[in-house]
């Protein structure tokens, strides 16, 4: 496998379910992201994670919870979602280039989450 | 505070040229441009650095512009392929890590 690889590629869930949404990149990089992508709105940085230390948390709810066991591996744990929280999540890594601010992103396809 | 993104749409016939445009109301660090086509992940396309020169990309480049904190991403000769859905993201200084992206601009190329 190459790139960055998200599972699952689709995701229905009840407001009262508790899901998961994984992320495995396959590029050697250090930094990874949750991205929120929503129709008609930009793309929201969610969190961050960089040497696998949490160094963003881009004032998201706590329903929302983001889990980076290793440099290669990110998870979002979803409980008590809202209806609006039915969007594409993106995941992405990057190599960290420390003091010189995001280097490219490297992109995986995304999660369609509904909730229901 | 996210960068604003214009047009919000265009419409090209093939060989035919476009500019898209992206402005913040912060001292920007960096910009970056994303290409995402429909179904599909964001792809790279460039990074503008502060003091840094101009990128180029085959016919696709982008200036930038530090006093006015704009960038522009110009399109020359557009082919089928260069429709989608084009991002521009800032980083202000001394925000590391927080890329923040416009709402952007559906390119569309028509034969």
């Amino acid at each position: 496998e190459t790139g960055v690889t998200q599972t699952p590629r689709h995701l229905v869930m009840g407001m009262t379910n508790k899901k998961s949404l994984k992320c495995e990149q396959h590029l050697g990089h250090n930094a990874m992201y949750w991205y929120k992508q929503s129709a008609k709105k930009p793309l929201e940085l969610m969190f961050v994670y960089s040497l696998e230390e949490r160094v963003e948390n881009n004032s998201v709810p706590s329903r929302f919870s983001p889990e980076c066991p290793n440099s290669s591996h990110l998870f979002l744990h979803l409980h008590t979602l809202q209806p609006e929280d039915s969007a594409l999540y993106l995941c992405a890594s990057s190599q960290d280039p420390g003091a010189l601010g995001t280097g490219e992103l490297f992109f995986g396809e995304g999660s369609r989450l509904t909730v229901l | 505070q996210q960068p604003v993104q214009s047009p919000q749409a265009v419409i090209l016939r093939e060989g035919e040229d476009a500019v898209i445009n992206c402005s913040s109301s912060k001292a920007l660090y960096s910009v970056h441009w994303y290409r995402q086509k429909h179904g599909e992940a964001p792809v790279f396309l460039m990074i503008l650095l502060k003091g840094g020169e101009q990128k180029g990309h085959e016919k696709i480049s982008a200036s930038f512009n530090e006093k006015k904190q704009q960038s522009s991403l110009y399109l020359t000769a557009s082919q089928l392929s260069y429709s989608g859905t084009y991002f521009c993201g800032t980083e202000g200084e001394g925000s590391n890590y927080k890329l923040t992206f416009g709402k952007g601009t559906l390119l569309t190329v028509n034969p």
